[in-house]
């Protein structure tokens, strides 16, 4: 059971440069979502998703878009990189049937913008 | 304004004493859970201890206790004789429904990085 799978584990970019940081889960978890970590802020949401086809905004979506065509993939895609998004992006999933089950985390990916 | 607020961005605690983490938060929804994380520096999310907002008691797992006071929006942590591999950052999280969509979304604070000392 590997839990929440993300790569890469490492990306460096040039600015304007488009990527896309891959998530996958094997829980048959209906939620997902993605967040960017950087020092000082915490965790910030980028996107999630309640299941597939569904998705929504979080509190920092721009520059930033998703998909949800399948319950175990959950894409995040950078259209045009900037210095700005350099940061840690975790993605993380959880059973959304009951309230109290706590985020399940991939490993993150460390993204460099240059 | 939905918000986790966590103002302590360093604490020391000494070995086998207890410390207290603050969190607070914002929110208008009657119905949310409140999260604690622990993130090593090897970089993992560790998932602590859970408390509902319609929970009666204060939740508590192990060494980790959640002071949880509904009427001041805190959600404080406790723990109990620290141990050197507590030294990590610890972020407070909410889980709030999200009407359009029918599901629910995760916020989280900025974290307090804690150093226990030998």
């Amino acid at each position: 059971n590997a839990g929440v799978t993300q790569t890469p584990k490492f990306q460096v970019l040039k600015t304007g440069q488009s990527m896309t940081l891959q998530c996958a889960q094997d829980m048959n978890h209906e939620y997902m979502s993605w967040y960017r970590q950087d020092p000082g802020m915490g965790l910030r949401l980028i996107h999630y998703s309640v299941g597939a086809g569904i998705t929504d905004q979080g509190e920092v979506p721009n520059g930033y878009n998703v998909s949800r065509s399948t319950t175990e993939d959950f894409p995040l895609r950078l259209l045009s990189a900037a210095p700005s998004q350099t940061s840690v992006y975790f993605c993380a999933s959880s059973n959304a049937g009951t309230r109290r089950t706590p985020l399940h985390f991939g490993n993150g990916t460390r993204l460099t913008v240059t | 304004a939905q918000k986790i607020t966590q103002t302590q961005p360093g604490m020391f605690v000494q070995e086998k004493e207890a410390v207290t983490l603050d969190c607070t938060y914002d929110t208008s929804d009657p119905s949310y859970g409140l999260f604690w994380y622990k993130q090593p520096s090897s970089g993992e999310m560790i998932f602590l201890i859970y408390q509902g907002s319609y929970d009666q008691q204060n939740a508590t797992e192990g060494r980790y206790s959640l002071n949880f006071q509904k009427a001041r929006k805190s959600a404080n942590l406790v723990i109990s004789a620290s141990q050197l591999g507590d030294s990590a950052m610890y972020f407070c999280a909410m889980r709030l429904t999200r009407a359009s969509t029918g599901g629910f979304k995760t916020i989280f604070g900025a974290g307090t990085r804690l150093f226990v000392k030998a």
